[in-house]
């Protein structure tokens, strides 16, 4: 089965700076990606997600992300983050089947 | 139209005592998903119901957790004797039974075990 991995359990940056979550994934074929957010107090939302195509990814809020089948990665960016970015990331792996694995999530924090 | 929807939204048992989760789809998913989330733990696959299909159950921690989906739609997941380690959220997602469909998740049903 699929497993995915991020590295980062919390991340700090300051608001207004750029921002990197890394994911990595397993799978023996062609996954299925996804980062979903969860916000304080609210459910899990889609933020973009891969399955074919450009391996650049556009999302919502300002969001992208890159697949990389050399790395298995298929990190998290923003250019520029706003103090409402402040939540729980979660990178998600797919599988032909449907079935999806998640992983443990990144807490991002937004210094003024 | 309307989301996916868990009830209750709080839940509170005393150890040994046996809790029943539900969750109604988004009307036409045929595909539903059961993830726990611990505090500070991220989330945690459970089962999978894929149409008609056999549910892969892999992701259930022991045998007292067991789910059921009813005429493809509404899904129970019930915990026997409950322990305070079964103290978490329970998600509860679905989406339309196709490769690389986004998952739409359920506001949660939150568990403490005293």
């Amino acid at each position: 089965a699929q497993s995915v991995t991020q590295p980062d359990i919390h991340i700090t940056v300051s608001e207004g700076a750029s921002l990197e979550l890394r994911c990595n994934y397993s799978y023996g074929a062609t996954p299925y990606l996804f980062w979903y957010v969860q916000s304080p107090g609210q459910g899990l939302q889609l933020l973009l997600k891969y399955f074919s195509g450009d391996t650049l990814v556009q999302g919502i809020k300002g969001f992208e992300a890159e697949f990389k089948r050399s790395q298995s990665s298929f990190n998290l960016r923003k250019p520029s983050v706003h103090w409402s970015d402040a939540a729980e990331y979660f990178c998600a792996v797919g599988g032909s089947n449907n079935d999806m694995r998640f992983g443990a999530g990144t807490r991002l924090t937004v210094k003024p | 139209g309307a989301g996916v929807s868990q009830s209750p939204s709080n839940k509170v048992t005393e150890k040994g005592k046996d809790v029943e989760l539900r969750c109604d789809p988004i009307s036409g998913h045929t595909a539903l998903y059961w993830y726990r989330q611990s505090l500070g733990q991220g989330l945690e696959f459970l089962i999978y119901f894929q149409g008609n299909s056999a549910p892969d159950k892999s992701g259930l921690p022991s045998d007292r957790f067991s789910a059921e989906r009813t005429g493809g739609s509404v899904s129970t997941l019930t915990i026997q004797r409950t322990q305070q380690e079964d103290s978490a959220v329970y998600l509860c997602a679905s989406s339309r039974n196709r490769v690389g469909e986004t998952q739409y998740f359920g506001p949660g049903t939150r568990l403490l075990v005293l």
